[in-house]
């Protein structure tokens, strides 16, 4: 089953525009994590986020995390033809690693150039 | 950094025929492995998990005589799709992370395999 839940489903920017994608979730988390797909390729992990910390950020990447409304956001500045790729969140890994990811259903980023 | 791979990246066979998967932690080692199946546009849905050295946990829905998988090692998980038919056609993709060090690791995935049954 899916934890959480993507949106938009799609999203088509111009290159130097932000991308701002959206999850929620419906249970208790310790951590939640954002992934990216390459289309036909594995999944790459991005960032993680705590359940006790509400912004994060790397690079070009900021996540933010609302317990209260079990939700997440993953925004992407000033994006690239590069980040052309779906970006899933996943929630459920333990700290011993002995539990699964739940992942959403994904956004689809197109950067047009 | 932590790199799983997966073998093979691609896979076309006739109906009938099995095929094995094998997904492998190159610089760590791992107690615990995960098998997901993706379809076209769709996000991952796990398949099982693999446990080294007992039987792997399958999810509901997903038959284990079907989707045989063998966790023999500590770097080493395999999945074993019997007599395959075009239905089983999908992406998969194996993930893993190392079982010691930092409690907050990321899941390192393969670059999953893409299997094609005629």
């Amino acid at each position: 089953s899916q934890q959480g839940e993507e949106d938009p489903q799609a999203l088509s920017i111009q290159e130097g525009e932000n991308a701002t994608m959206n999850c929620s979730y419906k249970t208790s988390i310790n951590n939640l994590q954002w992934y990216r797909q390459n289309s036909g390729r594995g999944l790459v992990h991005l960032i993680l986020i705590r359940s006790n910390e509400r912004e994060k950020h790397s690079g070009r990447l900021r996540v933010t995390l609302d317990t209260s409304k079990k939700s997440s956001s993953l925004l992407i500045t000033a994006s690239r033809a590069a980040d052309t790729a779906s970006y899933f969140c996943a929630t459920g890994g333990s700290h011993s690693g002995n539990t699964p990811l739940v992942f959403g259903k994904g956004t689809r980023l197109s950067v047009i150039a | 950094g932590a790199v799983v791979s997966q073998h093979p990246s691609w896979v076309i066979c006739k109906s009938g025929t099995s095929v094995k998967i094998e997904c492998r932690s190159l610089d760590f080692q791992a107690t615990t492995m995960f098998w997901y199946r993706q379809f076209p546009k769709q996000s991952l849905m796990l398949m099982a998990t693999s446990n080294e050295g007992s039987k792997a946990t399958y999810e509901q829905g997903v038959e284990k005589d079907k989707f045989l998988i063998n966790h023999a090692s500590l770097t080493l998980s395999t999945l074993t799709v019997t007599s395959a038919h075009p239905e089983d056609s999908s992406f998969y993709i194996c993930s893993a992370r190392p079982s010691t060090g930092p409690h907050y690791q990321p899941q390192h995935f393969g670059d999953g395999t893409r299997l094609s049954i005629l």
